[in-house]
């Protein structure tokens, strides 16, 4: 089981562009959450992916987009960028608990995001 | 709005000793997790707390959860540098929103 996988795995922008990042999950899950970690805090959720919809979403801009696939893997979409963007992005898979077992989210490896 | 507070924030110990992190959360929730993170790497899940008065134990962690009170604890016995580590705990809002505390930077010192 390869687990959570992640890319890339650093990643520098300027101010202003944009950026993808990808996540596949755990075999057998079907729910993908994003959390962006800043240095020396906790992660903040970003939005949950199931079934190929957005389900939940935390307090970020719109600037902030995803997409889930069939295969449910994921994308975080990032326009504009700004300074304040760096962060470690983290992306958490897990089966859903309302129509199966409750369980815990996997954690990816993340991908180190600086924006100059 | 869900707060997850932990204490302390940073802490540092000698090696042999007995400490415990608390985690306290605002609002009910039926999921309470532990996870540790080793410098510039992801989150390792250590604890998943289904229910009041649920204790799980692996190695010298040990946490329990009391819902009435909405309090976790995190125990570590008789510490080794190994478990050098900042450790959370985060708290399940809706379906599988995860609000996570501060963190706790753990250092052991041989």
């Amino acid at each position: 089981d390869a687990g959570v996988t992640q890319s890339p795995t650093h990643l520098i922008k300027t101010r202003g562009q944009q950026v993808t990042l990808r996540c596949s999950p755990k075999s057998g899950h079907d729910t993908v959450s994003w959390y962006q970690q800043a240095l020396g805090q906790g992660p903040q959720f970003i939005f949950q992916y199931y079934e190929e919809e957005e389900r939940q979403r935390g307090n970020f801009p719109d600037r902030f987009s995803g997409h889930q696939f069939p295969n449910y893997s994921s994308e975080l979409n990032v326009n504009a960028l700004l300074l304040g963007d760096s962060a470690l992005y983290l992306c958490a898979s897990s089966f859903d608990p309302w129509t199966g077992t409750t369980d815990t989210q996997y954690f990816g490896p993340g991908t180190r995001l600086t924006v100059l | 709005e869900l707060k997850v507070e932990q204490n302390p924030l940073f802490l540092s110990m000698q090696e042999g000793k007995n400490y415990t992190i608390y985690c306290n959360y605002s609002t009910t929730s039926d999921r309470l997790y532990w996870y540790r993170q080793d410098p510039g790497k992801s989150l390792e899940s250590l604890f998943v707390l289904l229910s009041n008065g649920a204790v799980k134990q692996e190695g010298r962690l040990m946490a329990s959860l009391d819902t009435k009170a909405r309090l976790s604890t995190l125990h570590i016995t008789a510490a080794v540098h190994d478990l050098s580590a900042t450790y959370f705990c985060a708290v399940v809002q809706g379906a599988q929103k995860l609000v996570f505390g501060q963190g706790t930077r753990l250092t052991i010192n041989p």
